[in-house]
């Protein structure tokens, strides 16, 4: 069972469209993270958000953390080609000192020209 | 800075080899971070060390798995025996841990691993 259920698993859309893609769980974090990978390639942390009901935005890109800490969504407006990856949360809790995501299995978006 | 660097890019090998990946973190980095990435199960934690002292290895699937750091800047993932099932991408990362709002995992490119 995935502590953090990601949706929707593929997504293909033309140039333009704005999409938005969901981040669940029944656990609480500490914080989210939201991480773009690209073929062949390691993740990439895109923003991290920690408040519940706080909203950041990174160029066309949106993110919000649920009231209750538990889920996430990301919204990307009029989508390029240059968006196409793998989009995966990851919750965050503390242990040991550090601070561990627990990665969902991701979104994988393709963006047609 | 060179990031997290990973050797060897790909591996393939045969059942029952054993099987070691590296990793070097980012100089100064205190958290490192072992994953595991396939299409079934996504991106699985193995285990993660803090100042060289591993903390929680219950990701580890079987005992065939071990990882090592015997210092800051090198650590290795080994499979011993390894088998088909083993087959998939693995990731090292390593982070400062410094406070929950700057906390951030550099990945490395991966050892994309088959066994045959």
């Amino acid at each position: 069972t995935q502590l953090l259920e990601q949706s929707p698993q593929f997504l293909s859309i033309q140039e333009g469209e704005n999409l938005t893609v969901y981040c669940n769980s029944s656990s609480v974090f500490s914080s989210l993270q939201w991480y773009r990978q690209e073929p062949g390639e390691g993740p990439v942390l895109l923003v991290t958000v920690v408040t519940g009901g706080e909203v950041k935005k990174l160029k066309r890109l949106t993110f919000q953390f649920g009231d209750a800490r538990k889920d996430s969504s990301l919204h990307i407006t009029a989508a390029q080609p240059g968006d196409t990856g793998l989009y995966l949360c990851a919750g965050v809790f503390t242990s040991g000192g550090s601070y561990i995501p627990t990665f969902g299995r991701g979104t994988s978006l393709i963006v047609h020209p | 800075d060179a990031g997290v660097i990973q050797s060897p890019r790909h591996e393939v090998t045969e059942m029952g080899q054993e099987v070691t990946l590296r990793c070097k973190p980012i100089s100064g980095h205190n958290s490192l971070f072992w994953y595991r990435q396939t299409m079934m199960r996504g991106l699985e934690l193995l285990i993660y060390f803090n100042n060289n002292v591993p903390i929680d290895d219950s990701g580890m699937p079987e005992d065939r798995f071990s990882a090592k750091m015997p210092n800051a800047s090198f650590s290795t993932l080994k499979i011993q025996p390894s088998e088909p099932r083993d087959s998939a991408v693995y990731f090292c990362a390593s982070s400062l841990g410094q406070t929950l709002t700057n906390e951030k995992l550099f990945f490395g490119s991966g050892t994309q691993l088959s066994v045959l």
